[in-house]
């Protein structure tokens, strides 16, 4: 079963950092450029960020430009996303997701970050 | 920067009830245009690629079609478990993707 499973949110003041992770399985991950999306309460969706196979073409939305670091593990099967200086509009359900005929086909179940003092 | 636009922004429907959401592109996007279903604390899902391909799994009651600014999502006949928000999403200016802001089908 082709699946991703992230992990790594949580609650985290004004300023800090933290570091997602997605995992992937049931499919050859280090064929597939891969993504970063989130989602506000109550909000659509924004794209985060994406990252070339080997690693060497990311990309980040202007929202996160300079503050948040997308990578990737093949051996490991596993995408990471740093997350530095974090604002209070930076509190959403953050997905992992993989690309294929320009769209988005493979989604995670999300992780939840919460930005609050 | 391309901006999509969907319209309505709620259809209220009965099941049985054909549903047509519309997307519209602020540039020509080609046929870079997918669209996804998401219910309420799930991830979304891909239907359409390529504005008219269905996604693995999806059924033939859900149907794309458009090119360049102006696409349509058709759902011939809702069934209980098409009742959700639906967003758009295109990729002409790669590597950004962008989505609208939604169409939420809710149940008249």
């Amino acid at each position: 079963e082709v699946q991703l499973v992230e992990s790594g949110g949580g609650l985290v003041q004004p300023g800090g950092s933290l570091r997602l992770s997605c995992t992937a399985s049931g499919f050859t991950f280090s064929s597939y450029w891969m993504s970063w999306v989130r989602q506000a309460p109550g909000k659509g969706l924004e794209w985060v960020a994406n990252i070339k196979i080997d690693e060497i073409e990311k990309h980040y939305g202007d929202s996160v430009k300079g503050r948040f670091t997308i990578s990737r593990d093949n051996a490991k099967n596993s995408l990471y996303l740093q997350m530095n200086y974090l604002r209070a509009e930076d509190t959403a359900v953050y997905y992992c997701a993989r690309e294929d005929h320009e769209t988005l086909d493979v989604w995670g179940q999300g992780t939840t970050v919460t930005v609050s003092s | 920067e391309v901006v999509l636009t969907q319209s309505p922004a709620t259809l209220s429907l009965s099941p049985g009830e054909r549903a047509t959401l519309s997307c519209r592109a602020s540039q020509n996007v080609g046929r870079y245009l997918g669209w996804y279903q998401q219910k309420p604390g799930q991830a979304p899902r891909l239907l359409i690629f390529e504005a008219s391909n269905r996604a693995t799994g999806v059924p033939a009651r859900v149907s794309g079609s458009g090119s360049g600014t102006d696409f349509t999502l058709t759902i011939s006949s809702l069934e209980p478990e098409d009742f959700a928000v639906y967003y758009c999403q295109q990729r002409s200016n790669w590597p950004i993707f962008t989505f609208g802001p939604g169409t939420r089908v809710d149940i008249k």
